[in-house]
């Protein structure tokens, strides 16, 4: 089973940040938080990983609060070709089985 | 990262047949894996897929249904063994990078008549 919990679905205007929680009250210590999005018909595309500090790249921001429960991904300005389903996955970091474990994820609307 | 291929990227089959997916990178990885991703579902691990050796199922597969090959470090093949119209699915090949970065393929899109 995910480790995980999103939100079902979520939308967002066009131009604004779009905010996607993820709980993860479980996560243990040498686990990371992935974050992967799949846009239909498509293979998932890695995003962002972070362990306990934030962490920012061209594509978008996480946070991780400080009791590791849970995240956020911040795509900073949603454009309607970030419309997708967002997976937030934990995995151990040095991982020899390298399993990624998907939940249902976040259904994100990007709405003009 | 790495990029990754799959072929076919679509296939109709009739029932009792098999399929074989090819799965290639671009660059070495440390490991690969196949997933299947059902009509409205999310994605399901199906097997790890180790080089020069049997391949690590996850519960409820098997390797008479679907055998995994690894002969080298980029490249792997998915066989979908006498299909019924239930394997109608996406079936996608991912790879983990020196880094543990995992990306993935475009997928297969099987349908099964």
């Amino acid at each position: 089973d995910a480790k995980t919990t999103q939100p079902t679905s979520m939308d967002c205007a066009e131009g604004r940040a779009a905010n996607l929680p993820c709980n993860h009250s479980t996560i243990s210590g040498n686990e990371y938080v992935y974050w992967y999005r799949q846009i239909h018909s498509q293979g998932p595309q890695y995003i962002i990983h972070g362990l306990k500090n934030n962490e920012t790249n061209e594509m978008a921001s996480l946070i991780i609060t400080e009791d590791r429960k849970s995240s956020t991904l911040i795509l900073p300005h949603a454009t309607l070709r970030d419309t997708a389903v967002y997976y937030c996955i934990v995995r151990p970091g040095s991982s020899n089985t390298g399993k990624l474990i998907f939940g249902q994820g976040t259904t994100l609307q990007v709405k003009p | 990262s790495a990029v990754i291929s799959q072929k076919p990227s679509r296939d109709i089959c009739q029932r009792g047949t098999s399929l074989t997916i090819q799965c290639q990178v671009d660059s070495q990885v440390t490991m690969m894996f196949w997933y299947r991703q059902q009509p409205g579902q999310s994605l399901t691990l199906i097997a790890t897929a180790n080089q020069g050796s049997e391949a690590t199922y996850e519960s409820g597969f098997v390797i008479d249904k679907f055998p995994i090959s690894r002969p080298n470090l980029t490249f792997s093949t998915l066989t979908v063994s006498n299909m019924s119209p239930e394997d109608s699915s996406i079936y996608l090949c991912s790879a983990q990078s020196f880094t543990e970065t995992q990306y993935f393929g475009p997928g297969t899109r099987l349908l099964v008549l």
